[in-house]
């Protein structure tokens, strides 16, 4: 299964900012999901877009889908010092959640 | 409701020992998957089950590793005769069906390999 690759790894930005990350992936999938991962602790669910989908938003996050690019982006608007963490995107090929993960994208907010 | 639950949170094993992790799927679910994190790097798929069956193991090393989920009880990720690059991270989730529904994650198990 393909791997999803975020862009860039690491971000720092001031609280209130807004921040951005970006993942590629290699074949075609079913959905992309995005999951967020605080230090020493499991994944938290944050967003499911499908393919035939091209933006979904939920609260201040928003997440766009371009098939034809084979990227998806995460936007957190107004960032607050609670969203530092690792940011991960997944890539499901088959529907049944069996996930290919990124190597994820560590955001610091700093307040 | 409680989230997944996966025990212990910590083990430490020296070259040669077994490690038993344990996970207990979220009320209602009855899919389960187990994934492994190296450090800095994503998690990796490493098998799926639903009660009694294995569904995919396609991401499960072909020697000393095994997974099952019982009928009664929960689901346990068993490393016999552990070396030094199994230490990581293995974290257990759960979903309500085999759709395209989030995945809940428990906090993972770390296991050092001393």
């Amino acid at each position: 299964s393909q791997q999803g690759e975020e862009d860039p790894q690491a971000l720092s930005i001031q609280e209130g900012e807004n921040a951005t990350m970006n993942c590629s992936y290699k074949t075609s999938i079913n959905n992309l999901q995005w999951y967020r991962q605080n230090s020493g602790r499991g994944l938290v669910h944050l967003i499911l877009i499908r393919s035939n989908e091209r933006e979904k938003h939920s609260g201040r996050l928003r997440v766009t889908l371009d098939t034809s690019k084979k990227s998806s982006s995460l936007l957190i608007t107004a960032s607050r010092a609670a969203d530092t963490a690792s940011y991960f995107c997944a890539t499901d090929d088959g529907g049944n959640n069996r996930l290919a993960f990124g190597k994820g994208n560590q955001v610091v907010v700093i307040p | 409701n409680a989230g997944v639950m996966q025990n212990p949170r910590h083990l430490v094993r020296r070259r040669g020992q077994e490690a038993r992790l344990r996970c207990s799927p979220m009320k209602g679910h009855s899919h389960v998957y187990w994934y492994r994190q190296l450090p800095e790097e994503g998690l990796k798929f490493m098998v799926y089950l639903q009660k009694e069956n294995i569904i995919d193991e396609s991401g499960m090393p072909k020697e000393r590793f095994s997974a099952e989920f019982p009928k009664e009880g929960p689901s346990i990720l068993r490393i016999q005769q552990v070396v030094r690059g199994d230490s990581a991270a293995y974290f257990c989730a759960s979903s309500p069906n085999q759709g395209d529904s989030p995945l809940h994650f428990g906090n993972g198990t770390r296991l050092t390999v001393t």
